[in-house]
């Protein structure tokens, strides 16, 4: 089983709809969480942290259920700037350690 | 803020040779750089560790005599693939950074093997 896992789409939706990305993590001794953006060959960007909590971040909304070891974004009122692949991501210790990203997820916004 | 300068951004080599890609960390200093490798339409995935002053330390898989790790000072992390074959061909990138909220990316080299 892979140690985190995510749909791997491709997602095509139209631009200004909302779209809902899930990923899970297979350590549940894992402590952080992120979601970042990638586009085409270029360096992962971080997109937000996830929080138990839950949190939000202009259109990006991120939650963790650390219960069942799943982590969500959901993006509203998408932009054609939003298509890129979204990769979750997990890392066990609180400081700098490897992340261990999913295999990502593609989003198209068509006008 | 912080950066981590990643060179060069794409190389194309022959089979068989070998390919030096840098890391410097900017701005801070990085004891650990980890190096990832992208196929197309894949995941980044990590290939090792590299720490300062020590040996790296390689993830399942990855041959260490063949991706040779150096992280001789807190600024300088290298990347050597030896004897390149075209399954090498893939994306390489490195980050480091002083916590995981401040992870850093090198922009990342695309290696082309013919």
């Amino acid at each position: 089983r892979k140690e985190v896992e995510q749909d791997p789409g491709p997602f095509n939706v139209p631009e200004g709809a909302t779209v809902a990305f899930n990923c899970t993590y297979s350590n549940s001794a894992s402590q952080s969480f992120f979601w970042y953006r990638q586009d085409c060959r270029k360096e992962p960007k971080l997109l937000m942290s996830v929080y138990s909590s839950g949190n939000e971040d202009g259109r990006f909304t991120a939650q963790l259920n650390r219960a069942s070891q799943y982590i969500s974004l959901l993006i509203r009122d998408s932009k054609l700037s939003d298509s890129a692949t979204y990769l979750c991501a997990v890392t066990l210790y609180s400081s700098a350690s490897k992340i261990i990203f999913g295999s990502g997820t593609r989003l198209s916004i068509r006008p | 803020g912080a950066v981590v300068s990643q060179h060069p951004s794409w190389v194309i080599c022959k089979s068989g040779t070998s390919v030096k890609i840098e890391c410097r960390s900017l701005d801070f200093q990085a004891t650990t750089m980890f190096w990832y490798r992208q196929f197309p339409k894949q995941s980044l995935m990590l290939m090792a560790t590299s720490n300062e002053g020590s040996k790296a330390t390689y993830e399942q898989g990855v041959e260490k005599d063949k991706f040779l790790i150096n992280h001789a000072s807190l600024t300088l992390s290298t990347l050597t693939v030896t004897s390149a074959h075209p399954e090498d061909s893939s994306f390489y990138i490195c980050s480091g950074g002083t916590t995981n909220e401040k992870l850093f990316f090198g922009s990342g080299t695309q290696l082309s093997v013919l």
